[in-house]
């Protein structure tokens, strides 16, 4: 089993919708996790953490942790062109080992 | 904010040859920096993790003595990729652990 898995798309939405980032995690003892963005032939770039279970919220983003269901999620409201990138979703391990998902493709449509 | 420099952005090298890749934060020291690769259309993969005054620490099936990994200073880290081969081509990335931060990264081609 994988440690993190993501849909990996592509995903596609109209201008101005929500798109939904979907992420699930095996080890239970997962403590924080992360949402990059990263764009074609670029380096990640960190869009937000969350640790505490429930909504985080950061301008058009929202994340969201369910502990009990090993499950994070990123929101994006008002979806834009500039949106479209892949994301990922990563868990902090160890030492601030951060491991990754294989990231979902997400085109928004003008 | 803190910064992550990476260079070069863009190495072609002959295979049989070694290349060098440098990572240094800017304005902040870092003890210990973590290396990725990344092949086309997979996710980062953890390679190592290079240690300021110490051995680097290999992730499991990453082989050290062709990709060794120096912590010259709290501000400097270099990856070698040692008698490369075309497997080899990837996009490599160092992070600062704690910071969320990560370099620009190295697209790496070995013809």
């Amino acid at each position: 089993q994988k440690e993190v898995e993501q849909n990996s798309g592509p995903l596609s939405v109209p201008e101005g919708a929500i798109a939904s980032l979907n992420c699930t995690y095996s080890d239970r003892g997962s403590q924080s996790f992360f949402w990059y963005r990263q764009y074609s032939g670029k380096s990640p770039e960190l869009i937000m953490f969350i640790y505490s279970n429930g909504d985080k919220e950061d301008g058009r983003f929202t994340a969201q942790l369910n502990k009990a269901s090993q499950y994070v999620s990123l929101l994006i409201r008002d979806s834009q062109p500039s949106d479209s990138a892949t994301y990922l979703c990563g868990r902090e391990t160890s030492y601030d080992k951060v491991i990754f998902g294989p990231g979902t493709s997400l085109s928004v449509i003008p | 904010g803190a910064v992550v420099s990476q260079h070069p952005s863009r190495v072609i090298c002959k295979s049989g040859t070694s290349v060098k890749i440098e990572c240094r934060s800017l304005d902040f020291q870092a003890t210990t920096m973590f290396w990725y690769r990344q092949f086309p259309k997979q996710s980062l993969m953890l390679m190592a993790t290079s240690n300021e005054g110490s051995k680097a620490t290999y992730e499991q099936g990453v082989e050290k003595d062709k990709f060794l990994i120096n912590h010259a200073s709290l501000t400097l880290s270099t990856l070698t990729v040692t008698s490369a081969h075309p497997e080899d081509s990837s996009f490599y990335i160092c992070s600062a652990p704690g910071t969320g931060i990560f370099g620009q990264g190295t697209r790496l081609t070995v013809v």
